[in-house]
């Protein structure tokens, strides 16, 4: 199994909502992360987890809220968006320091109205 | 200037010429990466290089680490080759952030 599993495909929310992106893999990878993409334009890194924690924060805004509960799930919360947060949300895994291919998700298509 | 630089942005060619995509770097890196983007957004890595070239099919990715350069070379190229080249390099073992080039979409025409 070579998947990284995103749900759901699509979301649009209100700027008031709570809702949440979840990714899940099943590869034994240790490293997880999140990238958002604008229209035509690379990925940027949000966050990186390696072994369950926090590694990398690239400053993003607290209105999205990673966790990790366990090795296989990693989840996006998010809260008091911004029409501007409307974006491609990925998730992808990789093993952790081998320098190994990285799998990515399909993306979770965010709209905030 | 960013640190990773990729040519061309667009690229248009006919159902079955061969293809060639570079990528440049300034960064001192572990490994480079090629990814495939179709539209419908999921991104499939295609390559991870550390040196020399590698062969998948009719895909071929090269890198010269002294000269900081990849290129990603489809040979007899198929419309369903369509898609965004992302090439994105990983700085150094033990930080896994990937540096990204800012894409090419190519077009191939039946």
């Amino acid at each position: 199994d070579t998947e990284v599993t995103q749900t759901p495909k699509h979301l649009v929310m209100g700027m008031t909502n709570k809702k949440s992106l979840k990714c899940e893999q099943h590869m034994g990878h240790r490293a997880m992360y999140w990238y958002k993409q604008k229209a035509k334009k690379p990925p940027e890194l949000m966050f990186v987890y390696s072994y369950e924690k926090l590694s990398i924060n690239e400053s993003v805004p607290s209105r999205f809220s990673p966790e990790c509960p366990n090795s296989s799930l990693l989840n996006l919360h998010l809260h008091a968006l911004q029409p501007e947060d409307s974006a491609l949300y990925l998730c992808a895994s990789s093993q952790w320091g081998t320098g190994d291919t990285i799998y990515f998700g399909e993306g979770s298509w965010l709209t905030v109205v | 200037k960013n640190e990773v630089e990729q040519s061309p942005q667009n690229l248009t060619a006919q159902e079955g010429e061969f293809i060639t995509i570079n990528c440049s770097y300034s960064v001192g890196i572990s490994a480079l990466h090629w990814l495939q983007q179709h539209p419908g957004g999921g991104i499939v890595s295609l390559f991870m290089l550390s040196s020399g070239k590698k062969k998948h099919g009719r895909l071929i990715a090269t890198i010269n680490i002294q000269e900081k350069h990849s290129s990603l070379h489809i040979t007899a190229s198929h419309p369903r080759d369509s898609a965004v080249y992302i090439c994105a390099a990983r700085v150094y073992f033990g930080n896994e952030k990937l540096t990204f080039g800012t894409g090419t979409r190519l077009t191939i025409i039946p």
